[in-house]
């Protein structure tokens, strides 16, 4: 059974401080990954996708990498802002024609102006 | 603006009733799903329709009925709502899976409060 897990549940840094966030998956046989933020009261925002063959994906200052074989990716944030703050929820879509994504418990980020 | 739309987004309700929750995608997906996000705020799937079929049901009680008019909209019906049904419900949808490119787009949330 697929088991996705984030850490650390919670995070604080300063203003320009670059950072990552980790999440873990437990059966290596994913279709994607696929990172999103959520802001409090508010839905999710797809920030990322990779496919199972893709190593990295990259949008501004996100990057994102995917190690299938050691069920790991981590999403990393380049010179963090306050906007930063957020919930970041990392999800798999399984490999077994799955129509659903498992979700981690997620990261709360919250950067200090 | 292309999107998931829900509605309603608050739903205040007394234990017992039966309500329903639409949802609608203007995005041209074939796909579409409901998940439940708990007072802890874990997401979990319940449901996913593919091109109006029922695809997944994630042990989800029957109480709960989806259904799905057309492609474009999946609407949640919930009869007899208990308190543990008190959580955030969110609709999703997404494209064909084409090598792994079934980005999932998700609405803005119904949160339900059953009193």
């Amino acid at each position: 059974k697929q088991e996705v897990t984030q850490i650390p549940a919670a995070l604080s840094v300063p203003e320009g401080e670059n950072l990552v966030l980790n999440c873990s998956f437990t059966d290596s046989a994913i279709y994607n990954l696929q990172w999103f933020r959520q802001d409090p009261g508010k839905g999710l925002t797809s920030l990322l996708l990779i496919q199972s063959s893709q190593r990295e994906q990259t949008s501004g200052r996100l990057n994102a990498s995917l190690d299938k074989s050691s069920g790991r990716s981590t999403l990393y944030i380049a010179a963090s802002q306050p906007g930063d703050s957020a919930t970041y929820l990392c999800a798999v879509r399984p490999g077994d024609s799955s129509y659903k994504l498992i979700f981690g418990s997620g990261t709360r980020l919250l950067v200090r102006p | 603006d292309t999107a998931v739309s829900q509605t309603p987004k608050y739903l205040v309700t007394q234990m017992g009733n039966d309500k329903s929750i639409k949802c609608e995608q203007n995005l041209g997906h074939d796909t579409m799903y409901w998940y439940k996000q708990d007072s802890k705020k874990f997401l979990k799937i319940m449901f996913s329709y593919n091109n109006k079929e029922l695809i997944i049901n994630e042990t989800v009680p029957n109480r709960f009925s989806p259904k799905s008019p057309d492609k474009a909209h999946l609407n949640l019906h919930i009869n007899s709502l208990e308190l543990g049904d008190s959580a955030v419900y969110f609709c999703a949808s997404s494209p064909p899976r084409t090598g792994g490119l079934d980005e999932q787009f998700f609405g803005p949330g119904t949160r339900l409060t059953v009193l």
